[in-house]
């Protein structure tokens, strides 16, 4: 059984238009982290929650906003899609304290 | 500031060789080391970690890695490749435990010839 569940898998958007990425993790972890992963650029840290608070943010839009409404539960929810935020997004978690991320499969974003 | 290099974008080898990528970090303080594999249309997974200890750790599916600091390196090997090793690996860099970032290189992609 898949440990980290990311929903949808593939999504397609048009430009202006809002998004909300799901992610569960189901590991018992208690951080949990956003990744995106463009065709430009390396796998790229963008925010990290412990506990449900926001830990550390990374992304300098405020358009790209997560959302924890239980402790295994970090959405991302993203508004005025642009074209450039086409990219496959991750979702991971880890045990504060501990030195492994484990990751989500992914959700495939196109901006049209 | 951390940083991670993967001087090498792709890599191509024949089925029963051996195989090594490149990794070359930039940190001040103690890093924790890690590769990961992508296989198509899939999420990450851990082949294998290092923090301290013997500077050579084995991972999964017969993969090991040499952390060297001096030259500031972990590179990873593998003795014989097989077909179903072509992936997208990653060397990443962790500042240490907790919710640290994680710093990717930029991966290499490996294609394994039958």
């Amino acid at each position: 059984d898949p440990k980290i569940i990311q929903k949808p898998k593939y999504l397609v958007a048009v430009t202006g238009s809002e998004k909300i990425l799901i992610c569960e993790q189901y590991l018992g972890h208690n951080a949990m982290y956003w990744y995106r992963q463009s065709a430009k650029k390396p796998l790229e840290f963008m925010f990290s929650y412990s506990y449900q608070k926001l830990m550390d943010n990374q992304t300098a839009s405020s358009r790209f906003q997560p959302q924890s409404s239980k402790k295994n539960h970090l959405d991302l929810q993203i508004t005025a899609l642009k074209p450039d935020d086409s990219a496959t997004y991750f979702c991971a978690s880890s045990q504060l304290g501990g030195d492994t991320q484990y990751f989500g499969p992914g959700t495939r974003l196109l901006v049209l | 500031a951390q940083s991670v290099t993967q001087p090498d974008a792709r890599v191509t080898v024949s089925e029963g060789a051996s195989l090594q990528l490149r990794c070359k970090y930039s940190y001040s303080g103690t890093p924790y080391l890690f590769w990961y594999v992508q296989y198509p249309r899939q999420g990450l997974q851990l082949l294998l970690k290092y923090y301290s200890g013997d500077p050579v750790v084995q991972g999964v599916n017969g993969f090991e890695a040499e952390f060297s600091k001096s030259n500031s390196s972990f590179h990873l090997r593998k003795a014989s490749v097989h077909w179903s090793d072509s992936a997208v690996y990653f060397c990443v860099l962790s500042a240490g435990t907790g919710y640290q970032n994680f710093y990717f290189g930029k991966g290499t992609s490996l294609t394994v010839i039958p």
